[in-house]
């Protein structure tokens, strides 16, 4: 078991400019989360996978960011015509099951800049 | 609307003293509660979580927390801090019907004093 894992670990982009983060989750676990963490703040929810569906998206993911989760294995945020405001640690989970109960594992993040 | 409130943005407390970390929850049902460390650069892990039965629950690190519906909360302590312990601490709330995201506060800032 080798944790969730994120890359990049840290990403300076110029406004207007798309990126796109990768998520490997734990092996065997069915539910892939995406949280968003801003200086001072706590995580905050933008969207979950059940396998390869995306079952639930945050008003806060605008029309300018995509998830996508193909196989129900990795996935990938995608943030188009990136802004300033979107200058945040984002975080990738990951848990076996689909009890709320269950712990959700934590990557490291990514760290993103826009300049 | 589920919301999650830790009152204390910074707390300092010199090692070897008590420690209680103050989280006050608002939702309708009983809710699944939990309390997350995130150290700098690492990522955030799972100290204790309640979801039903007995309200006091243990975790790891030697840290527990106590449910008290009476008051919407659910306090983490633990008797004598470590300076290891110094780190950033998230209360969160979940339930069934949200689909397993998670509410979190915006945090609380331990310094641990020698």
């Amino acid at each position: 078991d080798t944790g969730v894992s994120q890359d990049p670990r840290h990403k300076i982009t110029k406004r207007g400019q798309n990126v796109t983060f990768r998520c490997d989750p734990i092996s065997e676990h069915n539910r892939l989360y995406w949280y968003r963490q801003t200086l001072g703040q706590g995580p905050e929810f933008l969207t979950y996978f059940q396998n390869e569906a995306q079952l639930e998206k945050s008003r806060l993911l605008s029309d300018r960011f995509s998830a996508e989760r193909p196989k129900g294995s990795f996935s990938t945020l995608e943030i188009q015509r990136t802004e300033q405001g979107d200058s945040a640690m984002y975080l990738c989970a990951s848990s076996l099951a689909d009890s709320p109960a269950d712990e959700q594992y934590f990557g490291p993040g990514t760290r993103l800049t826009v300049t | 609307a589920q919301s999650v409130t830790q009152p204390d943005i910074h707390i300092t407390v010199s090692e070897g003293a008590s420690l209680e970390l103050r989280c006050n929850y608002s939702y309708g049902a009983t809710p699944y509660l939990f309390w997350y460390v995130q150290s700098p650069g690492q990522g955030l892990q799972l100290l204790l979580k309640y979801f039903s039965g007995d309200t006091l629950v243990q975790g790891i690190k030697g840290f527990e927390a106590e449910f008290k519906r009476s008051q919407s909360s659910f306090n983490l302590r633990k008797p004598s801090v470590h300076w290891s312990d110094a780190a950033e601490y998230f209360c969160a709330v979940g339930a069934d019907n949200q689909g397993g995201k998670l509410i979190f506060g915006q945090g609380t800032e331990l310094s641990v004093k020698p």
